[in-house]
């Protein structure tokens, strides 16, 4: 268990509103990623941060943006959302010093978004 | 640039069987490789990781994967799969992205169903 929550778990909402997804954490890491999971896709990397106020793009950033304003939280809001961002959203982290090198990834529990 | 494939996307085995899910993956470096497994509405739990040494490791849950450095393969193995066992399976890669900051590319995943 890597200390991670995402809220909310679930939630529909309707084409152009805005949305923000939280993804918490308890144990203080460094980086922490957006994914998104899509059937036949895997997930792909949104946004990730390497510090408070450090983020950077991933492969499939458009329509997305992020804020970590402290350690603890990172924030993924969609700015007015299409069909196209329905997916289920994972929030990671990267716990340095693992076993696995600078690549060993822990993942929170999901948020499925579904956009009407 | 880093890719990871999953040449099977769904798998049936029944209870009791042996089990192996193929993952090749492309990268110009030594690869750190990952498999995770994502039981039907939950977040995606690390089974077992290799970066270097022997190259047949060991994971949780009596899963163990073999890299084979000339085929650019993972291959994840159960030799007595249970039914607990049914799940999605991802392969991973890490890469690195800038700086210190790093990210996991992942397959499309492999779906198993396990029969009584």
């Amino acid at each position: 268990d890597a200390g991670i929550t995402q809220s909310p778990r679930h939630k529909v909402t309707e084409t152009g509103t805005p949305v923000t997804l939280r993804c918490h954490q308890t144990e203080n890491h460094r980086y922490m990623y957006w994914y998104r999971q899509d059937p036949g896709h895997g997930l792909r990397l949104i946004h990730y941060s390497y510090g408070v106020k450090d983020t950077d793009k991933g492969e499939v950033s458009d329509g997305y943006s992020v804020s970590r304003s402290k350690t603890e939280d990172f924030l993924l809001t969609l700015e007015s959302a299409t069909s196209s961002q329905t997916s289920v959203y994972f929030c990671a982290i990267r716990r340095t010093g693992a076993q696995g090198g600078p690549y060993e990834q822990y993942f929170g529990p999901g948020t499925r978004l579904t956009v009407t | 640039a880093q890719s990871v494939t999953q040449p099977d996307i769904h798998i049936t085995v029944s209870e009791g069987a042996s089990l192996e899910l193929r993952c090749n993956y492309s990268y110009g470096a030594t690869p750190y490789l990952f498999w995770y497994v994502q039981s039907p509405g939950q977040g995606l739990q690390l089974l077992l990781k290799y970066f270097s040494g022997d190259t047949l490791v060991q994971g949780i849950k009596g899963f163990e994967a073999e890299f084979k450095r000339s085929q650019s393969s993972f291959n994840l193995r159960k030799p007595s799969v249970h039914w607990s066992d049914a799940a999605e399976y991802f392969c991973a890669v890490g890469a690195l992205l800038a700086g210190t900051a790093s990210k996991l590319t992942f397959g499309t995943g492999t779906r198993l169903q396990v029969t009584l």
